[in-house]
């Protein structure tokens, strides 16, 4: 069974700041990754997807990568504000149509 | 186009009671999954449901709770006899019949709290 690990997983960070979170699996046979931001009480916006081709897509400010090999997946954030405070999550797609979640990791970004 | 819309948005009920949580999926998709999210956990899949079918519940709890997807309307979630540890926020998100990259549109969720 699949199983998603997120390190850290509180991190707080002065605004203008890059940052890098970290996402590791032990199943290695997915179909995609996607990364999620999640505000407090709200539902689920989705940031990033990878496919198990690709290697890393970006969006902006943020660029996820992904290492199948390794396990590991990354979401970099460059010169983070304030409205990037949130929780991310990091959900693998095995087969079976259901994503596998991390427990997230909190950012707090300081003005 | 609509999101993936849930109601209610909070849901309060005493233990014994029953909870029916609603889901309507976005428009054109006919896939609905639903997870729970525990307090200080990471969101777990409950099950997997297309239109009048259930195609994958290993998430779900043995007893008491059950979902369902009609022809017309929504899903629904139901869990019958709550107790304090189904407290938590039940998210569904859908997709729609064939697609690339298999991602889920997630709703706002529906926090449940048992008292």
């Amino acid at each position: 069974k699949q199983e998603v690990t997120q390190i850290p997983a509180a991190l707080s960070v002065p605004e203008g700041e890059n940052l890098v979170l970290n996402c590791s699996f032990t199943d290695s046979a997915i179909y995609n990754l996607q990364w999620f931001r999640q505000d407090p009480g709200k539902g689920l916006t989705s940031l990033l997807l990878i496919q198990s081709s690709q290697r890393e897509q970006t969006s902006g400010r943020l660029n996820a990568s992904l290492d199948k090999s390794s396990g590991r997946s990354t979401l970099y954030i460059a010169a983070s504000q304030p409205g990037d405070s949130a929780t991310y999550l990091c959900a693998s797609m095995n087969t079976g149509n259901q994503f596998y979640f991390g427990t997230g990791t909190s950012l707090t970004v300081i003005p | 186009n609509a999101g993936v819309m849930q109601n209610p948005r909070h849901l309060v009920r005493r233990r014994g009671q029953e909870a029916r949580l609603r889901c309507s999926p976005m428009k054109g998709h006919s896939h609905v999954y639903w997870y729970r999210q525990l307090p200080e956990e990471g969101l777990k899949f409950m099950v997997y449901l297309q239109k009048e079918n259930i195609i994958d519940e290993s998430g779900m709890p043995k007893e008491r709770f059950s979902a369902e997807f009609p022809k017309e309307g929504p899903s629904i979630l139901r869990i019958q006899q709550v107790v304090r540890g189904d407290s938590a926020a039940y998210f569904c998100a859908s997709s729609p019949p064939t697609q690339s990259g298999w991602t889920q549109y997630f709703g706002p969720g529906t926090r449940l709290l048992v008292l």
